[in-house]
């Protein structure tokens, strides 16, 4: 069964930077490309970044461009997404998933359960 | 890289069939077939329906149909049964090699 298991939490000031983790389980992570997408509170789904397979490939929307950084290690079978510069429409729940194929082109096929990023001075 | 336009909500009766639709732009849902469509309730994972425009993943009901015209694509619920009552957002891949959602459809069930 396909595990994602996302952490990271917090609560941060704006300006401030955070740091996802999530816990892959249940498939080959190397065969896959990963991605972040995030809901702000009563606001729909947004795309963040993905990350082909083998992490030599990223993408990342015009709203987080240059301020996060996705990466993974297949030795621990984990994605992250580095947030820096953050700022109040940040503030949203961030899913981890999983893509159908190795390239980032591929639907989306299995998500976490969300971890909450809350931005607030 | 703006949201695809879909309706805010869209209702049926228990047996009825409804429709919903995802606009797009040819940089998007016009110029792939990696048109793609989601499940989710509130507090929950997405869930993935539809994918490439109109396969089901394997486990998905055949009451969930999609198709694509122009930049337009849509997602057919047939049948509509009261655990269908949930959100539901179209993605699409962009020619900036990421993903756009759409804007979200509440579903109810009269």
């Amino acid at each position: 069964e396909v595990q994602l298991v996302e952490s990271g939490e917090g609560l941060v000031q704006p300006g401030g930077s955070l740091r996802l983790s999530c816990a892959a389980s249940g498939f080959t992570f190397s065969s896959y490309a990963m991605h972040w997408v995030r809901q702000a509170p009563g606001k729909g789904l947004e795309y963040v970044s993905g990350i082909s397979s083998n992490g030599g490939s990223t993408y990342y929307a015009d709203s987080v461009k240059g301020r996060f950084t996705i990466s993974r290690d297949s030795s621990k079978n984990t994605l992250y997404l580095q947030m820096g510069s953050l700022r109040a429409e940040d503030m949203a729940v961030y899913f981890c998933a999983r893509g159908g194929c190795t390239s980032t082109n591929c639907y989306i096929n299995y998500w976490g359960q969300g971890t909450l990023v809350t931005v607030s001075s | 890289q703006s949201a695809l336009t879909q309706p805010a909500s869209v209702s049926g009766s228990p047996g009825q069939s409804i429709t919903i639709s995802c606009t797009g732009t040819s940089s998007d849902v016009g110029g792939y077939n990696y048109v793609s469509w989601y499940q989710h309730h509130p507090g929950k994972a997405p869930k993935l329906m539809i994918y490439d425009v109109s396969n089901r993943p394997s486990g998905v009901s055949n009451r969930f149909s999609g198709s694509k015209s122009g930049n337009t694509a849509s997602l057919t619920i047939s049948g509509l049964q009261a655990e269908d009552e949930a959100d539901y957002y179209c993605s699409s891949y962009t020619s900036s090699s990421t993903h756009v959602f759409g804007t979200g459809t509440k579903v109810t069930v009269l």
